[in-house]
């Protein structure tokens, strides 16, 4: 199958770190993506992990692959208000013509 | 990454007419994409869209419904024909870039079939 599964909603004091959890069951994934999309706007990409990596960090974003278990994590050090936002997990196959598969998306809600 | 601009930005439609969204793109591409975001949903794709080659439709979407056209390497148009109050979404084209594995979006289109 090809599923993508994240939880839908995640809350986080301002300041400390957020951590969005991703599952995927296609084993053959080659491309594991996260984007963001504020309210009203289109996607961003974030960032993007091959899968024969098992970490990539990018200034405040960490992203952990665990392939074995096919877990996915987003983490975001010292959360801001602007972070706010639906955070899309992503994979996608080049023997699938790149097309991706979405997660159903999880909003990170910051507390003042 | 891709520069992409959509048109128009959000509509209103009345049931039973139709309408075309523009997806321009500032380099050439191979690959563009349509995708459909429902109301609180997650992304769904309608069909790819190469250069010199009819778009290849997902399961669940058709030609009759969602033509596509895609006359050159930076340009492509959706159309969503005979609307319902069910395809009120939000409509994205995407592109990969220049590296193979960033797929890039637009910033959608929000339309509203009453």
């Amino acid at each position: 199958g090809e599923d993508v599964e994240q939880s839908l909603f995640l809350s986080v004091r301002e300041g400390d770190s957020s951590v969005i959890n991703c599952t995927y069951t296609d084993s053959s994934s080659t491309y594991l993506y996260w984007y963001k999309q504020e309210p009203g706007a289109g996607l961003q990409l974030l960032t993007y992990i091959f899968s024969n990596m098992d970490m990539k960090q990018d200034q405040r974003l960490t992203v952990l692959l665990n392939k074995k278990d096919k877990h996915l994590s987003l983490r975001i050090a010292d959360t801001q208000t602007g972070d706010s936002a639906i955070y899309f997990c992503a994979e996608s196959r080049k023997n699938r013509d790149d097309k991706i598969i979405f997660g159903k998306g999880t909003r990170l809600h910051i507390l003042p | 990454s891709a520069v992409i601009s959509q048109k128009p930005s959000r509509d209103i439609c009345q049931r039973g007419t139709s309408l075309t969204i523009q997806c321009q793109v500032d380099s050439q591409v191979t690959m563009m994409f349509w995708y459909r975001q429902q109301p609180g949903q997650s992304l769904t794709l309608i069909a790819t869209a190469n250069q010199g080659s009819e778009a290849t439709y997902e399961s669940g979407f058709v030609i009759d419904k969602f033509p596509i056209s895609r006359p050159n390497l930076t340009f492509s148009t959706l159309t969503v024909s005979n609307m319902s109050p069910e395809d009120s979404s939000i409509y994205l084209c995407s592109v990969v870039g220049t590296v193979s594995y960033e797929q890039y979006f637009g910033p959608g289109t929000r339309l509203t079939v009453t």
